[in-house]
């Protein structure tokens, strides 16, 4: 089985600021697959990433950016010089095969103008 | 729009009436899921097809709920006898069957109201 913690529930900041948002898992499988999604208050869930465990190269893209670290079961998500439009919850959920994800509580992230 | 489509977006039922709830995934998707979602939390996972087979179902996925996807194409949900506990965003998602975990693609959701 697998669990994940998101420990940060709202996060608020000023546009234009950095943000981080923590992810940390918990599986027995020396396989499996991390995802990040964000759900805007439309409600349709938005592919961000998918990370293969073998692979702890860090990801960059356009402002996101993305570091694993499997030592620590950790698969946090950075986004750089936030903007209202990032106002959004985000969930990680890793995933075993090509079966069922298994998402965290999220983290609301509010951006204020 | 070739993204995954759910109906109704909205249902508002009386508790102990029955729902159905259709998804149609992106097309030549072989693998569909259903995920529900109460407020405040992350969705969870009910169940999935792979084709016209349901590999796996949830222990959240009580008798009176039951999922087909006749032919491997659209796929139904339906909840009989509705309690207010199922009152949720139901979650419709797709992927093609890959050799690699590929990332599955959500529809909207119905929002399900019992009162």
């Amino acid at each position: 089985a697998q669990k994940v913690t998101q420990a940060q529930t709202e996060i608020s900041v000023v546009e234009k600021e950095d943000v981080t948002l923590d992810c940390v898992y918990e599986t027995r499988d020396t396989t499996y697959y991390l995802f990040w999604y964000k759900q805007p208050p439309s409600g349709e869930l938005v592919f961000l990433i998918r990370r293969n465990s073998f692979d702890e190269q860090n990801e960059i893209s356009g402002r996101y950016s993305w570091n694993f670290q499997k030592s620590t079961s950790s698969f946090n998500f950075t986004i750089t010089a936030s903007q209202v439009v990032d106002s959004a919850v985000y969930f990680c959920a890793p995933s075993i095969g090509n079966e069922k994800l298994t998402f965290g509580t999220g983290t609301r992230l509010t951006i204020i103008p | 729009d070739t993204g995954v489509s759910q109906d109704p977006r909205h249902k508002i039922t009386k508790r102990g009436q029955n729902v159905t709830f259709r998804c149609d995934p992106i097309s030549e998707h072989n693998r569909l899921y259903w995920y529900r979602q109460t407020l405040g939390q992350g969705p969870e996972f009910l169940t999935y097809f792979q084709n016209e087979a349901q590999l796996e179902k949830s222990r959240l996925l009580s008798d009176r709920f039951s999922a087909e996807r006749p032919k491997g194409s659209f796929s139904t949900l339906e909840i009989q006898r509705t309690e207010q506990g199922d009152s949720a965003m139901y979650l419709c998602a797709s992927s093609p069957l890959t050799l690699m975990n590929t990332e599955a693609f959500f529809g909207q959701g119905t929002r399900l109201t019992v009162v």
